[in-house]
C-alpha cells in the first residue's frame, strides 16, 4: 500500500517566520503535488513536480521534489496571516492520486 | 473560463434516504474524479471517471456509486444514508491522468440527521 505521510500535522507560527513541511514515502511517484486549502472550500492546486530534484518557486513557497522522487518539501519564507490552510500534498501514480493526510498551519499576526 | 461546479453546494438528509450531487469540470477536462472529506479521515478517494468509464474505485461500499455522461458532467449517487456519511464531498477534474494537477471544485457539504 503506498503511502504519503505529512510533517508536521499541525504548526502555529508567527506572521514573518519561515517553515517547512515535508511529505515523505517509501514509494516512487510519477508526480508531487501540493495543495492549499481553506475552510469549507476545495483544495487549490499550487505546484506540480515531476522531475527528481526539481525545485520550483511561487513567491514566498518553495517547493522541493526530492532526487529519489519518493519525498518533497514546501518552504514557506516570512509567513504572513494569508498563508493559513491546510497544506496538502499529493503522489501521482498509476492513474490515482496518494493524498497525505495534510499540514494545518496558522499564521499569527 | 469557468471552475468546476458542484451542485448543490450544501444539503440536509434523513438516515435511509439517498442523494445525488452534480459536477461540471472545466471545459476540456475528460476526467473527473470524486472524494469525500471527513475532519477524522482527511481526503478519501471515492472513484474516477474517464470519457464515461470508470477508470479507478477506492474503498467504499456500493452504496456509493457514479457515472459520468458524454459531455464530461458526473453525478455520484449515494443510497441508505448513514449518519457516518455526513462529509464534504469534492469533485476534481483534469484533462488525463491528472498527474499534472486537478481542479477541485468547492464541494457539497452533505449532513445526515
Amino acid at each position: 500500500t503506498q503511502l504519503l505521510e505529512q510533517s508536521p500535522q499541525f504548526l502555529s507560527i508567527q506572521e514573518g517566520e519561515n517553515l517547512t513541511v515535508y511529505c515523505n514515502s517509501s514509494s516512487v511517484f510519477s508526480s508531487l503535488q501540493w495543495y492549499r486549502q481553506e475552510p469549507g472550500e476545495g483544495p487549490v492546486l499550487l505546484v506540480t513536480v515531476v522531475t527528481g530534484g526539481e525545485v520550483k518557486k511561487l513567491k514566498r513557497l518553495t517547493f522541493q521534489f526530492g532526487d529519489a522522487r519518493k519525498d518533497s518539501s514546501l518552504h514557506i519564507t516570512a509567513a504572513q496571516p494569508g498563508d493559513t490552510g491546510l497544506y496538502l500534498c499529493a503522489g501521482g501514480s498509476n492513474y490515482q492520486l496518494i493524498w497525505g493526510a495534510g499540514t494545518k498551519l496558522i499564521i499569527k499576526p | 473560463k469557468a471552475g468546476v461546479t458542484q451542485t448543490p453546494r450544501y444539503l440536509i438528509k434523513t438516515r435511509g434516504q439517498q442523494v445525488t450531487l452534480s459536477c461540471s469540470p472545466i471545459s476540456g477536462h475528460r476526467s473527473v474524479s470524486w472524494y469525500q472529506q471527513t475532519p477524522g479521515q482527511g481526503l478519501q478517494f471515492l472513484f474516477e471517471y474517464f470519457s464515461e468509464t470508470q477508470r479507478n474505485k477506492g474503498n467504499f461500499p456500493g452504496r456509493f456509486s457514479g457515472r459520468q455522461f458524454s459531455n464530461s458532467r458526473s453525478e455520484m449517487n449515494v443510497s441508505t444514508l448513514e449518519l457516518g456519511d455526513s462529509a464534504l464531498y469534492l469533485c476534481a477534474s483534469s484533462r488525463g491522468q491528472g498527474d499534472y494537477g486537478y481542479t477541485f471544485g468547492s464541494g457539497t457539504r452533505l449532513t445526515v440527521v
